[in-house]
């Protein structure tokens, strides 16, 4: 079955950079769209990015563009979000999540980053 | 950018009863040249992932129960839980997938 496990998430001080990556399995990331999408705390969500089936298109929210890089590795069947010059507005739990024909069907349990000084 | 506006934030309901949310879109989610409406229902409990309910506006997704229903077309659409049960107390999101994408910013349903 379909299982998305994100990693990577640990306190940061404003400035700093981190990786995020969600591992797949129980289909092929090269056969779907993936997004990131966070969550701040006791708030709602927020859609980040987007990553083609093929690897593009790839599209961002205006908070993070010029920031934040989305990529894959199909041989890993992983996802992955590099975060540079974080902010403190950035702590969220971060989710990786499958499209199906557009929506979103599948979501990992999520990732929390911390940005604090 | 399209902007989600959910009403109301929050709401109260018997068990029993009936809970309706409303989602309205900036612009129109309609896709002429299929029919279909761009928007999606999510339902989050505490301390999990958001769960599909609704795809394409209205259709169901496997396993939600019956009681859960979603209409509207173009830029308003509506969330309705008939008959409200414990389980469904949780935040709702709706989603766009017509340009990018975005959410609502949630509704709270609670017992009254």
């Amino acid at each position: 079955q379909v299982q998305l496990v994100e990693s990577g998430g640990q306190l940061v001080k404003p400035g700093g950079s981190l990786r995020l990556s969600c591992a797949a399995s129980g289909f092929s990331l090269s056969g779907y769209y993936m997004n990131w999408i966070r969550q701040a705390p006791g708030k709602g969500l927020e859609w980040i990015s987007y990553i083609g089936s093929s690897g593009i298109p790839i599209y961002y929210a205006d908070s993070v563009k010029g920031r934040f890089t989305t990529s894959r590795d199909t041989a890993k069947n992983s996802l992955y979000l590099q975060m540079n010059n974080l902010r403190v507005e950035d702590t969220a739990v971060y989710y990786c999540a499958k499209e199906d024909d557009q929506f979103l069907d599948h979501w990992g349990q999520g990732i929390l980053v911390t940005v604090s000084s | 950018d399209i902007v989600l506006t959910q009403s109301p934030d929050s709401l109260a309901v018997s068990l029993g009863e009936t809970a309706t949310i409303n989602c309205k879109s900036s612009q129109s989610l309609l896709y002429n040249s299929n029919n279909k409406n761009y928007l999606a229902w999510y339902q989050q409990k505490p301390g999990q992932p958001p769960k599909l309910l609704i795809y394409w506006a209205s259709m169901r997704e496997s396993g939600v129960p019956d009681r859960i229903s979603g209409s509207g077309s173009g830029s308003d659409f509506t969330l309705t839980i008939s008959s409200l049960q414990a389980e469904d107390v949780a935040v709702y999101y709706c989603y766009q997938y017509y340009t990018l994408r975005s959410f609502g910013q949630g509704t709270k349903v609670e017992i009254k």
